[in-house]
């Protein structure tokens, strides 16, 4: 049974800056790519950051670009998500996903969310 | 950036069949996977490749994609099939990943 825990979300004011983390167990957690999606209030889904199993390969959104660091530990099963220079609109539910293996995976396991409200 | 284009809502009585369809320029050369969110709830993978669907996923579910247009199919609705629908592709040419905008099925 995969199970994905997300954490770290809270109110933050504009221009701060917010640290996520995601636990992830199951399948070997180094072979798996892991995702950030993110889904504002009565949105869609939007998808965030993602990082190969190794932190090989890693890409961004152009929506949080220069602003968002993602990196992960494969010795603690560990994802995070480094949030700086912090907007009204990444105010969000910031889900963890983990990735199928193959070529442009699907994510087949996300946990339920941790939300991040920017607020002053 | 590549665009996946979705209808904001789709309607269908119980036991009939539903069709979402997900538009892009050329998607049927890529590979799309589809994802259902019911309220207040995570989304789930239910369509992964096209047409593979996950072991615990009703094989009322299936998926295809040629064209300019994608398609999850969703046989012998049932009111617990009443959710949001997203599909999903990777665009190798900006490298992001790219969801369409969602459908809102409702079980008439």
């Amino acid at each position: 049974e995969v199970e994905v825990v997300e954490s770290g979300g809270g109110l933050v004011k504009p221009g701060g800056s917010l640290r996520l983390s995601c636990a992830a167990s199951g399948r070997t957690f180094s072979s798996s790519s892991m995702h950030w999606v993110r889904q504002a209030p009565g949105k869609g889904l939007e998808w965030v950051s993602s990082i190969s199993g190794g932190s090989t390969y890693i890409y961004y959104a152009d929506s949080v670009k220069g602003r968002f660091t993602i990196s992960r530990d494969n010795a603690k099963n560990s994802l995070y998500l480094q949030m700086n220079s912090l907007r009204a609109e990444d105010t969000a539910l910031y889900y963890c996903a983990r990735g199928n293996l193959g070529e442009s995976p699907s994510f087949d396991h996300w946990g339920q969310g941790t939300l991040v409200t920017v607020s002053s | 950036s590549y665009v996946l284009t979705q209808p904001p809502s789709v309607s269908v009585a119980p036991g009939q069949t539903a069709r979402i369809p997900c538009g892009g320029n050329n998607v049927g050369s890529r590979s799309v996977h589809w994802y259902q969110q019911q309220p207040g709830r995570a989304p789930i993978l239910v369509i992964y490749y096209d047409d593979g669907r996950p072991s615990d996923i009703p094989e009322r579910f299936s998926g295809s994609n040629s064209g300019n247009t994608a398609t999850l199919t969703i046989s012998r609705v049932e009111a617990g099939d009443e959710a949001d629908y997203y599909c999903q592709v990777w665009d190798s040419s900006s490298e992001q990943w790219v969801f369409g905008g969602g459908t809102k099925l409702t079980v008439l």
